[in-house]
């Protein structure tokens, strides 16, 4: 079972828009949730994360919003550029509540941004 | 600071060989992992390690192998390749597991493909 979602596989934007990236989760056991950014040929990179406790955290261009009660996380580009198309995987730690999986991340099947000029 | 290293960046195997695929990191990070990335699968954890001499399983362990005689090197063996091994193999290393600040940093990966 998948607990980790990134149920849109691509998504194209225009430069200058908003990009929005959607992650959804079922395990009530994850306590912080991260966005990696991975080019090709490369491995994936740390972007922003943000733990259970908030509802957002921003960082730039970039903004994670989380929504608890629906198990459903975002990040926003706002405004996209041409050097953010990208693979953007969500992923998601487990508490220390979650007994041997502690720590451990779980990641989603990620979603290939495409920025047009 | 060279980071995380993964050797070599591809390789070819006929069904049944073995091979090692190499992962070291010059941060001292305590925790270390192997993980595999498939189309439609994202990335999944194969084995890791919070320290030398202490490894774990994690979601697809069978057919693999570890080992953590140092701080520095965290080798992933596979001991009968077969086709279903074929994939892109990413080494990570963090400061600590249960660290917030403390991310992932991923090597460049080793495309495997196994004939």
């Amino acid at each position: 079972d998948q607990q980790v979602k990134q149920n849109s596989p691509s998504l194209s934007v225009q430069e200058g828009r908003i990009s929005i990236l959607n992650c959804d989760y079922t395990n009530s056991m994850f306590d912080y949730f991260l966005w990696y950014k991975k080019y090709p040929a490369e491995g994936p990179t740390f972007l922003i994360s943000i733990s259970s406790i908030k509802d957002k955290n921003e960082d730039g261009r970039f903004t994670v919003f989380l929504n608890k009660s629906a198990k459903h996380l975002s990040l926003h580009i706002v405004p996209s550029q041409p050097g953010d198309s990208a693979v953007y995987f969500c992923a998601a730690r487990t508490s220390n509540a979650g007994g041997t999986s502690y720590g451990k991340l779980t990641f989603g099947q990620g979603t290939i941004l495409t920025v047009h000029p | 600071n060279a980071g995380v290293t993964q050797t070599p960046k591809f390789q070819v195997l006929k069904t049944g060989q073995s091979m090692t695929l190499q992962c070291a990191q010059d941060m001292n990070h305590e925790y270390m992992s192997w993980y595999r990335q498939d189309p439609g699968m994202g990335l999944r954890l194969i084995h890791y390690s919070v320290g030398a001499g202490i490894t774990d399983q994690g979601e697809v362990p069978n057919g693999y192998n570890v080992s953590r005689s140092t701080t520095e090197d965290f080798p992933l063996r596979l001991l009968s390749a077969a086709p279903s091994q074929t994939s892109v193999y990413f080494c990570a290393s963090s400061y600590q597991l249960s660290s917030y600040n403390s991310p992932l940093h991923f090597g460049n990966g080793t495309r495997l493909t196994v004939t």
